[in-house]
């Protein structure tokens, strides 16, 4: 399963725009991209999948260029209470997750 | 509430003893896994089941931790001989595949053991 690297904190303020990168190099031809946000004491919870181009649900927009290299989730005009974790997964559809650390996002008033 | 159920929330128990977590999937859901989380840390991979079978079990995982899912619903973790090591956040997920479009697991609440 391809490895991940994803920046281990980052700081935002409320209603700013977050960007957070993970890169992928070795991501196989049938890997999907796959976010999952955590809160404290909380299971992950899945927020945005995609393969190429961009993705875009309520919640996210996910970015992923033509070589597929890295992939950068968007968080629009955030709120406190999008502090937690964001793991950043690759892998096929037909198997196991894998998480690694994750980035810890803090957003401030 | 029909999400991922897991069964007790919480557990302390003695070092040496052995304990066991229900988990409860979405029922649609023919695929399961468990996960390990400590603190600071990402979820770890311990097993995962498509209906009854078990599919893969992690090589970290030693024998004194067993996973069942006997009838393709519900599963239960078992940890023998329990160490302090073992004291982390027992996470279950569910899944249906193949699926249409996303394929996105669903993840309960957690068992959060401490071994004293």
């Amino acid at each position: 399963l391809a490895k991940t690297t994803q920046p281990i904190s980052m700081d935002s303020y409320e209603g700013q725009e977050v960007n957070i990168t993970c890169s992928h190099n070795n991501i196989a031809t049938n890997d999907y991209i796959t976010w999952y946000q955590q809160f404290p004491s909380q299971g992950p919870r899945f927020i945005i999948q995609g393969y190429k181009t961009k993705v875009t649900n309520e919640v996210a927009s996910l970015f992923i260029p033509a070589d597929r290299k890295s992939s950068t989730l968007s968080l629009p005009r955030v709120s406190l209470s999008d502090t937690a974790v964001y793991y950043c997964l690759v892998g096929s559809n037909t198997g196991k997750l894998i998480f690694g650390q994750g980035t810890t996002l803090q957003v401030k008033p | 509430d029909t999400g991922v159920s897991q069964d007790p929330r919480h557990k302390i128990t003695k070092r040496g003893q052995n304990v066991t977590f229900r988990c409860d999937p979405i029922s649609e859901h023919n695929r399961l896994y468990w996960y390990r989380q400590t603190l600071g840390q990402g979820p770890e991979f311990l097993t995962y089941f498509q209906n009854e079978a078990q599919l893969e079990k992690s090589r970290l995982l030693s024998d004194r931790f067993s996973a069942e899912r006997p009838k393709g619903s519900f599963s239960t973790l078992e940890i023998q001989r329990t160490e302090q090591g073992d004291s982390a956040m027992y996470l279950c997920a569910s899944s249906s595949w193949p699926s249409r479009g996303v394929t996105e697991a669903f993840f309960g609440q957690g068992t959060r053991l401490t071994v004293v």
